[in-house]
């Protein structure tokens, strides 16, 4: 099946400053979803973003299909911001996401 | 705005017993999913339905796991005869279905299961 990399696999940031977190896939996808979960274990979503570029207020995303990848922009962060950050895929006829392992934020003031 | 529910959010139970999951989905979603998350791993697919069929079933879902959705509407998980290694995060999503190619996927806030 697909595989799902993501990185860093640990980030600690202050109050205010920006990061860009990857996800490689291994084959053609159908759909990219990006998650943020909180403490309680809730995730959120962010983006779907099979291709091409999307903004919403502090965050963006960017998927290259062609080059197998991912980035997901956090600018100006806020501690809320903590928590980790899923990418997830779905490929090929069946319509089950793969979940890479995540990037685990930390936000200090 | 109504999102995905699930219910029990906690449930603990020893080994050996079966315990029942629900999962009611967004009302316009016809797809639903079960998923399984451990400590420190993303989420792993169980099973999903496009209406009441069940069309794909992982290979983590061992026979002592069953799943339903009569009606085409909420679906439930059940478990028997738990054991610890059961012990995870159990998420509930929907999904559309479309003619387009959007099949954004929705999570409710899932079910704690502690087996002791």
């Amino acid at each position: 099946g697909i595989q799902v990399e993501q990185s860093p696999p640990d980030l600690i940031l202050q109050e205010g400053a920006n990061s860009t977190l990857r996800c490689n896939f291994s084959d053609s996808v159908n759909n990219l979803q990006w998650f943020h979960q909180n403490p309680w274990g809730q995730l959120i979503n962010l983006f779907y973003i099979p291709s091409g570029t999307k903004q919403n207020g502090r965050l963006s995303a960017t998927t290259v299909a062609t080059e197998r990848y991912s980035l997901l922009y956090i600018s100006s962060s806020q501690t809320t911001d903590s928590g980790v950050y899923f990418c997830a895929v779905e490929s090929g006829s069946n319509y089950k996401l793969t979940f890479g392992k995540g990037t685990l934020l930390t936000v200090n003031p | 705005d109504t999102g995905v529910s699930q219910d029990p959010r906690h449930k603990i139970t020893k080994r050996g017993q079966n315990v029942t999951f629900r999962c009611d989905p967004i009302s316009e979603h016809n797809r639903l999913y079960w998923y399984r998350q451990t400590l420190g791993q993303g989420p792993e697919f169980l099973t999903y339905f496009q209406n009441e069929a069940q069309l794909e079933k992982s290979r983590l879902l061992s026979d002592r796991f069953s799943a339903e959705r009569p009606k085409g509407s909420f679906s439930t998980l059940e478990i028997q005869r738990t054991e610890q290694g059961d012990s995870a995060m159990y998420l509930c999503a929907s999904s559309p279905l479309s003619g387009g190619a959007n099949n954004e996927q929705f999570f409710g806030p899932g079910t704690r299961l502690t087996v002791l």
